[in-house]
């Protein structure tokens, strides 16, 4: 098993433009999420979703969206990305229910 | 609203010695808690949880405590190692999973 997989590891956005960051699991998990770390200052929560057609909107959903149309993908877009989204971005995914997440390792954006 | 926080941001300790990180939620509904642990340059990993029904949970070198009355989670480190320096977080799971700021450790030869 690959386990949480996070495409790509670094990226360079000039203000404006848009990107997608992946995520894939192969685990089966119902449960996927998009967290966002900034210096000095824990995960926050972005987006998260408990199954296949079912997303919700975590702490800090405002410039992101997100779509789950299988299991195992769940997606990540900036649709203009501004210099306030520089951070490094985990998705984590897991069983439904009282259970531990899985993370991948991050991917670096920077927005110039 | 409702928050999971760290009462340290860093924790320096003597190799060999034990290791106490705390962590405060204010989410008095919270059924289960998680502490994980991020090396620089990784993603958090799973440590130790423990569910609302129980005061202690004990792992391999790691106990946790809850005290629900003060809303208060505690990581305990036996015999700490320089492996052990990382950044901990705790976190409480309630549909989605919120996590605190995290406590770095450092582990002094």
């Amino acid at each position: 098993n690959a386990g949480v997989t996070q495409t790509p590891k670094f990226q360079v956005l000039k203000t404006g433009q848009s990107m997608t960051l992946q995520c894939a699991q192969d685990m089966n998990h119902e449960y996927m999420s998009w967290y966002r770390q900034d210096p000095g200052m824990g995960l926050r929560l972005i987006h998260y979703s408990v199954g296949a057609g079912i997303t919700d909107q975590g702490e800090v959903p405002n410039g992101y969206n997100v779509s789950r149309s299988t299991t195992e993908d769940f997606p990540l877009r900036l649709l203009s990305a501004a210099p306030s989204q520089t951070s490094v971005y985990f998705c984590a995914s897991g069983h439904r229910g009282l259970t531990e997440a899985f993370f991948g390792q991050g991917t670096r954006l920077t927005v110039v | 609203g409702e928050s999971v926080g760290l009462h340290l941001p860093t924790l320096s300790v003597q190799e060999g010695d034990n290791s106490i990180i705390n962590c405060a939620y204010s989410n008095s509904a919270s059924d289960y808690f998680i502490w994980y642990k991020q090396e620089s340059g990784k993603g958090p990993q799973f440590i130790i949880d423990i569910r609302s029904n129980m005061d202690k949970r004990q792992g391999q070198r790691v106990t946790v405590l809850l005290n629900k009355t003060v809303k208060h989670l505690s990581l305990q480190i036996a015999a700490t190692q320089p492996g052990d320096s990382a950044v901990y977080f705790c976190a409480e799971n309630n549909n989605d999973m919120r996590f605190g700021a995290g406590t770095r450790l450092t582990v002094k030869p």
